[in-house]
């Protein structure tokens, strides 16, 4: 089976436009789980989805935001972008509740 | 509340000599525990998990843990050090009742030396 991917793989923005990340997982696997990484915060749990549904929130502001397509690829949106959003967006797909995930390969959001 | 501490950030270890790193959890609840490894610019790889099945659990490249409730530890261990070992390593919990949520530890740098 192929492995989670994401697109685009980097991607540099200025100070407040909006971003669309791209996630596909496994194949069969309906949950999506989306993960911030930078050298101060470590790896941050932003949200999951599954079905299509939101079913997790982490603590972070409304301007960040996800959806989910009936073929369970995910999108995540950041809007009106800070430097400070400047990270590595993961995401990672699995087959049930509690099960392990697996993670893609992530994109490098910089933001100028 | 839910969290997971590695105890040191950085270990440094000779090829061939034993790898320990340490994990400790807090949680009321029974976790799920992983551990995960991270190369450079490369994404995250999954070692072992910890299900509530057998409390000693061996995962890939000759990684191991041991779950201790007692102790609320789960450190992962490797008899031999390899040059390839050297990575970042995640202890990584999730709980029943936090849907598809990972909680990471800080992380611990592997370096080897030859």
């Amino acid at each position: 089976k192929a492995g989670v991917t994401q697109t685009p793989r980097y991607l540099i923005k200025t100070r407040g436009q909006q971003v669309t990340l791209s996630c596909s997982p496994i194949s069969g696997h309906r949950s999506v789980s989306w993960y911030q990484q930078t050298p101060g915060q470590g790896l941050q749990f932003l949200f999951e989805y599954f079905s299509e549904t939101q079913r997790n929130k982490g603590n972070f502001p409304g301007r960040f935001s996800g959806r989910q397509f009936s073929n369970s690829r995910s999108e995540m949106n950041v809007s009106t972008l800070e430097l400070g959003d400047s990270a590595l967006y993961l995401c990672a797909s699995s087959y049930r509740e509690r099960n392990e995930q697996f993670f893609g390969p992530g994109t490098r959001l910089t933001v100028l | 509340a839910q969290s997971v501490t590695q105890l040191d950030s950085h270990v440094s270890v000779s090829e061939g000599t034993p790898v320990l790193l340490r994990c400790n959890y807090s949680s009321s609840y029974s976790p799920s525990l992983f551990w995960y490894v991270q190369h450079p610019n490369k994404g995250l790889q999954l070692l072992l998990k910890y299900t509530s099945a057998a409390t000693l659990v061996k995962g890939i490249n000759g990684f191991e843990a041991e779950f201790k409730k007692s102790e609320t530890s789960f450190h992962l261990t490797k008899p031999s050090a390899h040059m390839s070992d050297a990575a970042e390593y995640f202890c990584v919990v999730s709980f029943s009742g936090n849907t598809g949520k990972l909680i990471f530890g800080q992380g611990t740098t592997l370096q080897v030396k030859p």
